[in-house]
């Protein structure tokens, strides 16, 4: 089975400083990696994901992550936020190789993006 | 539509009802997910369809809960009995296939659910 743990629940930060969300995982086979974001009243919308290959992966308005192994973490990154980002954060997991798409979620991270 | 339709988007019930939530994938997408977010509880996964294949209910929490999927596309979630602690917000996703690696799942905007 898979898990995900995502260490904050709420994270603030000025607007134009950089930020880190941090995902932890655990599984016992092959993963895919994925952070989602919700906006007020909306659905979730993909921002990137993590398949295979570079470790590093980029995704939209400017987000980053990087998949690290050794460590099972997957931490979204933004070198300079905007208020518009304000948003909640989900780092999910689905299995590799045969999956069904289902998606085991982290509990979320509030980004608050302060003026 | 476009997109992935879900309704109602609130829904205010007394415990003990029944309540129906409906979902309307993107045409043309055989696989279809609801998943469930609470307070304290995050997002869970609860039941997929995928195409004419038996469902995967394996996340419903209780036998209070079950889902259909119509004609292979429109999916209504049923809840029997509500209780407090059902209340949440309903998520319903859908893609063209199963494989997270070549199909995006596209979100709903949720059912808020409210159980007095």
């Amino acid at each position: 089975a898979q898990s995900v743990t995502q260490l904050d629940s709420q994270v603030p930060v000025f607007e134009e400083a950089p930020v880190e969300l941090r995902c932890n995982y655990s599984s016992s086979v092959s993963v895919y990696l994925f952070w989602y974001v919700q906006y007020p009243n909306q659905g979730l919308q993909l921002l990137l994901k993590y398949l295979s290959g570079s470790t590093l992966v980029k995704g939209i308005n400017g987000f980053e992550a990087e998949f690290n192994k050794s460590q099972t973490s997957f931490h979204l990154r933004k070198p300079s936020v905007h208020i518009s980002d304000t948003a909640e954060y989900f780092c999910a997991v689905s299995r590799g190789s045969g999956n069904t798409g289902k998606l085991i979620f982290g509990q979320g991270t509030t980004l608050q993006v302060k003026p | 539509g476009a997109g992935v339709s879900q309704s109602p988007s609130n829904k205010v019930t007394e415990k003990g009802k029944d309540v129906e939530l409906r979902c309307d994938p993107i045409s043309g997408h055989t696989a279809l997910y609801w998943y469930r977010q609470s307070l304290g509880q995050g997002l869970e996964f609860l039941i997929y369809f995928q195409g004419n294949s038996a469902p995967d209910k394996s996340g419903l929490p209780s036998d209070r809960f079950s889902a259909e999927r119509t004609g292979g596309s429109v999916s209504t979630l049923t809840i029997q009995r509500t209780q407090q602690e059902d209340s949440a917000v309903y998520l319903c996703a859908s893609s063209l296939a199963t494989d997270i690696a070549k199909n995006i799942q596209y979100f709903g905007a949720g059912t808020r659910l409210s159980v007095l």
